[in-house]
């Protein structure tokens, strides 16, 4: 079956561009996360949504990040003005319903930003 | 909040040696650990997962303990082989809001 889908796969910007990262998560899943991934780091967290609300947005480092779900499915991931050190591999992740349901990991979209 | 310490950060191996993977955490009301794999220019995909009503866990070649009094878990491969070469990553929850923190990873090699 079809797993967590992202895209694009690269994205390479310049400073002060916006971006919008797409992530299309399993079928049937409630549960959906963003993380971001910096060179030779572990997993941060940024947001996670439940159906179409985001009860957690902890992770998000800063006014310039939002992201929102639409349809309980697809979820859309914004940077504006990006800045050099939001250069990354942005993952998402699905899972059944619950956070401690198996988190199943899109192949990630590596933004660079010049 | 949660902290996971994962070490060491690189560890080589000869095929058919056995690795270990060590991680800590600090809360105490963490209840969820799951280990993930991430192979290069993929995403981390789930390998092995143990909760706080269990203290090992076995998958094949794989096993995780934890221990709970101490904080700390871990991951153990045995027969390794050249495809468990990969970063692995530890990861627990954030008591309350059930939130993953994960380690910095490992970089296993293994070594024909």
């Amino acid at each position: 079956g079809a797993g967590v889908s992202q895209s694009p796969s690269n994205k390479v910007t310049e400073k002060g561009k916006d971006v919008e990262l797409r992530c299309d998560p399993i079928s049937g899943h409630t549960a959906l996360y963003w993380y971001r991934q910096s060179l030779g780091q572990g997993l941060e967290f940024l947001i996670y949504f439940q159906g179409n609300s985001a009860p957690d947005k902890s992770g998000l480092p800063s006014d310039r990040f939002s992201a929102e779900r639409t349809g309980g499915s697809v979820s859309t991931l914004t940077i504006q003005r990006t800045q050099q050190e939001d250069s990354a591999v942005y993952l998402c992740a699905s899972s059944l319903k619950r956070r401690t349901d198996t988190q199943y990991f899109g192949p990630g979209t590596r933004l660079t930003v010049l | 909040g949660e902290n996971v310490e994962q070490h060491p950060s690189t560890l080589s191996v000869q095929e058919g040696d056995s690795a270990v993977i060590k991680c800590t955490y600090s809360d105490s009301a963490s209840n969820y650990f799951p280990w993930y794999k991430q192979e290069l220019g993929k995403g981390p995909q789930l390998i092995i997962d143990i909760r706080s009503n269990v203290g090992e866990k076995k998958d094949q070649r794989i096993a995780v303990t934890l221990n709970k009094t101490a904080k700390h878990f871990s991951l153990h491969i045995t027969e390794t082989q050249p495809e468990d070469s990969a970063v692995y990553f530890c990861a627990a929850t954030q008591g309350g809001s059930e939130k993953l923190v994960f380690g910095k990873g490992m970089k296993l090699t293994v070594n024909p």
